[in-house]
């Protein structure tokens, strides 16, 4: 399953929200049910570091500002309020189908 | 605390070889499936293998089937990846991450950086 995000560079404020969109060239519904969307966070200079998986699902640890939705083919990473330490490369990642893959990242700014 | 640690990059020249080590602790090694995920230099994330618990069942993406091969020794707490018939495009920070659910990894090492350059 080929990953598309969106944009590729987000420039956002201090305190403003931030969503990075996530779209699968096919259906990530498992066959169990579930869907194997996570979300990962890579700082500059620093390895990746899980936020979300199963789509929306918190990793310990992970602030209530980020947040993970969506369905089928279309999924989204919201941040509520952009914090400093935020800024780095988001990559969406699907583990439904083997092999597992990743978009091509969403790289945040602070502005 | 989950802590994976990787080592074994280097300098190579083309067609030649390297094996790669990953060293885990603060959770139960044998209890997990483990991954090795790359990161060319400037590009994003690619997952290159993966093998269960046990060590019997073993994946790698088409791009380096036939010449990277994962094994893992549970008794070290230790994954390795055995590189053959490098080439330019696998230079990359190669990172071991622990398996988790399905098709996930939650928690990444440091990486490891190869170059392959005459």
């Amino acid at each position: 399953a080929v990953m598309t995000q969106s944009p590729v560079s987000l420039p956002v404020a201090l305190g403003q929200p931030a969503s990075i969109s996530c779209r699968s060239s096919q259906s990530l519904v498992h066959r169990d049910g579930s869907s194997y969307v996570s979300w990962v966070q890579q700082r500059p200079g620093q390895s990746p570091r899980r936020l979300i998986y199963e789509v929306s699902n918190r990793d310990s640890g992970v602030p209530d500002r980020f947040s993970g939705s969506g369905s089928g083919t279309d999924f989204t990473l919201k941040i509520s309020r952009v914090e400093a330490e935020d800024a780095g490369i988001y990559y969406c990642m699907q583990g439904t189908h083997w092999p597992p893959t990743f978009g091509g990242g969403t790289k945040v700014e602070i502005k | 605390e989950v802590q994976l640690v990787e080592s074994g990059g280097g300098l190579v020249q083309p067609g030649g070889s390297l094996r790669l080590s990953c060293v885990a602790s603060g959770f139960t090694f044998s209890n997990y499936w483990m991954i090795w995920v790359r990161q060319a230099p400037g590009k994003g994330l690619e997952w290159v293998a993966n093998t269960d618990q046990p060590g019997t069942q073993k994946y790698h993406v088409d791009s380096v089937k036939g010449r990277f091969t994962i094994s893992r020794d549970n008794a070290k707490n230790s994954m390795y990846l055995q590189m053959n018939s490098l080439r330019g495009e696998d230079t990359a920070v190669y990172y071991c991450a622990r398996g988790e659910g399905v098709g996930a990894a939650d928690y990444w090492g440091q990486g490891t950086l190869v170059t392959v350059s005459s």
